[in-house]
């Protein structure tokens, strides 16, 4: 079946301008995962869904960063007024259940350039 | 902020060598796993070891997981070109036994095999 994908895959924007990410998981998958990855790093938990809830923030960077999974299967990471410390790929993950047990299937990930 | 530190940063070997990588990391976990990054693309999950295991094998791959030292290693005997790729360990941390897959990853290794 189709993995996880991530559109779009890259996305170049001028600094002040909003950004939306998309990631579209396994089908069935009830939870859904965001990263960030710096060059040479790893990634970086954002946040998390448990269906359309959304269970855990904690790794927003601030509040112009939001997130949402409105019928617990599509889900959008929005950058408002986007800055240039905000260049990175972002990378969604989906797990068939919730719990670190359970593997986590990551997309291929959105490069975002902000010049 | 990043729990796991893999060393080596880098890992140059000749293939058909084995090669070992190593990831500390600084508070309670309920699991610990390994992800492979290939050059421009996702990352794929190769292995999970949970607090309670101390070996686990998979193919080519054995994890070792010590909670006494808060370490892991990841194994991968004969090597391969196709084994070329960044090594990333992630931990599933205890926070008072709730689990739901959020990850902190370390700064990964990377492994080059020269064929």
């Amino acid at each position: 079946g189709a993995g996880v994908s991530q559109s779009p895959r890259y996305k170049v924007t001028k600094r002040g301008q909003d950004v939306a990410l998309r990631c579209d998981p396994i089908s069935g998958h009830v939870s859904l995962y965001w990263y960030r990855q710096a060059l040479g790093q790893g990634p970086e938990f954002l946040t998390y869904f448990n269906y359309e809830a959304q269970q855990d923030k904690s790794g927003l960077p601030n509040d112009r960063f939001s997130a949402e999974r409105p019928e617990g299967s599509i889900s959008t990471l929005t950058i408002q007024r986007t800055e240039q410390r905000d260049s990175a790929m972002y990378r969604c993950a989906s797990s068939y259940r919730t719990g670190g047990s359970y593997e986590q299937y990551f997309g291929p990930g959105t490069r975002l350039t902000v010049t | 902020s990043q729990q796991g530190e893999e060393d080596p940063q880098a890992l140059s070997i000749q293939e058909g060598e084995n090669a070992t990588m190593n990831c500390s990391y600084k508070t309670s976990i309920n699991n610990l796993q390994w992800y492979r990054q290939n050059s421009g693309r996702g990352l794929v999950h190769l292995i999970l070891i949970r607090s309670n295991e101390r070996e686990k094998h998979s193919g080519r791959l054995r994890v070792t997981l010590d909670t006494s030292k808060k370490s892991s290693s990841l194994l991968i005997t004969a090597s391969r070109a196709a084994d070329t790729a960044s090594y990333f360990c992630a931990t599933d941390v205890n926070a008072g036994g709730t689990s739901y897959g959020k990850l902190t990853f370390g700064q990964g290794t990377i492994l080059t095999v020269h064929p």
